[in-house]
């Protein structure tokens, strides 16, 4: 079974600064899709950046990209220059073939003024 | 103003009521789902549905129906047989391709 592992449940940044929250997944497929979402104090889902597992290239948006390792199945996210509206609950999640998305447990980000 | 509403925001009832959340959407999206979020807890899908007329379970489906006679609207009935259904609420819409789901601002459901 597919699964999404988010090992960090809390962390803290100060602001301007850079941080990185981790997401492991498991799947026996080759092709599928990673996401990253932003869950503000609003709880409306945001999305943040997807990545396409056959791609090699990491992507990008702005201030936000991730690092895929695909045959270590984890997929980072790395924020710059973080600000004060990046706090937020963040979510790691896999879309399988089926087109059903999994959802990690969650980070819950805290910026440091 | 395109995009996906759920209404209400909030929403109280009884326990033993049936209720309906509502879920519009103007993306001319074919997919459309419906997810539970406890505190704590990622998304569990409970609903989804590839087109209209149409709709399988998710991994939380029991006391909970749904319908899709339109391709804009998705409602979700919670019944009373879901026996812990105070939650947050919210639905998604994915295009063609699947490849990424978008979804409503959410509705809190307090069952009292």
């Amino acid at each position: 079974a597919q699964t999404v592992t988010q090992s960090q449940p809390e962390m803290s940044v100060q602001e301007a600064e850079t941080v990185t929250l981790s997401c492991t997944y498991d799947t026996s497929e080759s092709d599928y899709y990673l996401f990253w979402y932003k869950q503000p104090p609003s709880r409306q889902m945001i999305l943040v950046i997807r990545q396409e597992a056959y791609k090699q290239q990491n992507a990008t948006e702005n201030r936000f990209s991730v690092n895929f390792q695909k045959a270590a199945k984890s997929f980072s996210l790395k924020i710059s220059d973080s600000q004060l509206g990046d706090a937020a609950m963040y979510f790691c999640a896999y879309r399988a073939p089926n087109d059903k998305i999994i959802f990690g447990k969650g980070t819950r980000l805290h910026i440091l003024p | 103003d395109g995009g996906i509403t759920q209404s209400p925001k909030y929403l109280f009832r009884k326990e033993g009521q049936n209720v309906t959340l509502s879920c519009e959407q103007n993306l001319n999206h074919d997919a459309m789902y419906w997810y539970r979020q406890d505190p704590g807890q990622g998304l569990r899908l409970i609903y989804y549905s590839q087109i209209v007329n149409d709709f399988q379970k998710g991994d939380i489906a029991e006391g909970y129906s749904v319908s899709r006679e339109k391709k804009e609207s998705f409602p979700l009935t919670v019944t009373s047989a879901q026996k812990n259904p105070t939650a947050f609420y919210l639905c998604a819409a994915a295009g063609e391709l699947r490849e990424t789901q978008y979804f409503g601002p959410g509705t809190r459901l307090t069952v009292l």
